[in-house]
């Protein structure tokens, strides 16, 4: 699976959208984007996943440039319990197989 | 029902103990994973069970045992473990079908070694 870099942590201000972004430059044909978050002392929560295009869930949305080697989490009105540790996760589409998470960005949101 | 539990929420034991950590699933998935998350690091996989069978390990030490008894149920059993065992250990589950990748997590059991 290919590697992903993301910043170790980002601050935004309540009610304001919060970018996330994510580098995969070395992202394969049949790979797709997937963004997880961990809020402290829980376990990992799905947010979105895309391949190519464009997608949004009642969650965020996930931007994916053309050339499929980055993408932004976009998170649209941020609040405080949007706090939390982001990852984005590169993965072929096989049906029962790991999650290998990088170090994620830790996002803090500010009243 | 959408939820991964898992039990105990909280479990401390000796290197000599022999306990076991549960988690359940009713929402028909057909795989199911533990993963290990120590303190300030991501979570780690540990084990997989596709279709109720071991489908990977992760190279892990074999004080660690787990087990699928059934579709909805996995446990994982603690033999003998180190003080560098202690750790916050994860459930997870999906479909387990190409294309259906979304793993839900439980909420974790976190784990202490005396």
């Amino acid at each position: 699976d290919a590697k992903t870099t993301q910043p170790p942590s980002m601050d935004c201000a309540e009610g304001r959208a919060a970018n996330l972004p994510c580098n995969h430059s070395t992202i394969s044909g049949n790979e797709y984007v997937y963004w997880y978050r961990q809020i402290h002392s829980q376990g990992p929560q799905y947010i979105i996943h895309g391949l190519k295009n464009n997608e949004t869930n009642e969650m965020a949305s996930l931007i994916i440039t053309e050339d499929r080697k980055s993408s932004t989490l976009i998170l649209p009105h941020a609040t405080l319990r949007d706090t939390a540790v982001y990852y984005c996760i590169v993965r072929r589409p096989q049906g029962a197989q790991k999650l290998v998470f990088g170090q994620g960005t830790r996002l803090t949101i500010n009243p | 029902d959408t939820e991964v539990t898992q039990t105990p929420k909280h479990l401390v034991m000796g290197m000599t103990n022999k306990k076991s950590l549960k988690c359940e699933q009713h929402m028909g998935h057909r795989a199911m994973y533990w993963y290990k998350q120590k303190a300030k690091k991501p979570p780690e996989l540990m084990f997989v069970y596709s279709y109720e069978k071991l489908s990977i390990n992760e190279s892990v030490p074999s004080r660690f045992s787990p087990e699928c008894p059934n579709s909805s149920l996995l446990n994982l059993h603690l033999h003998a473990l180190q003080p560098e065992d202690s750790a916050l250990y994860l459930c997870a589950s999906s479909q387990g079908q190409r294309g259906y990748n979304e793993q839900f997590f439980g909420p974790g059991t976190r784990l202490t070694v005396l």
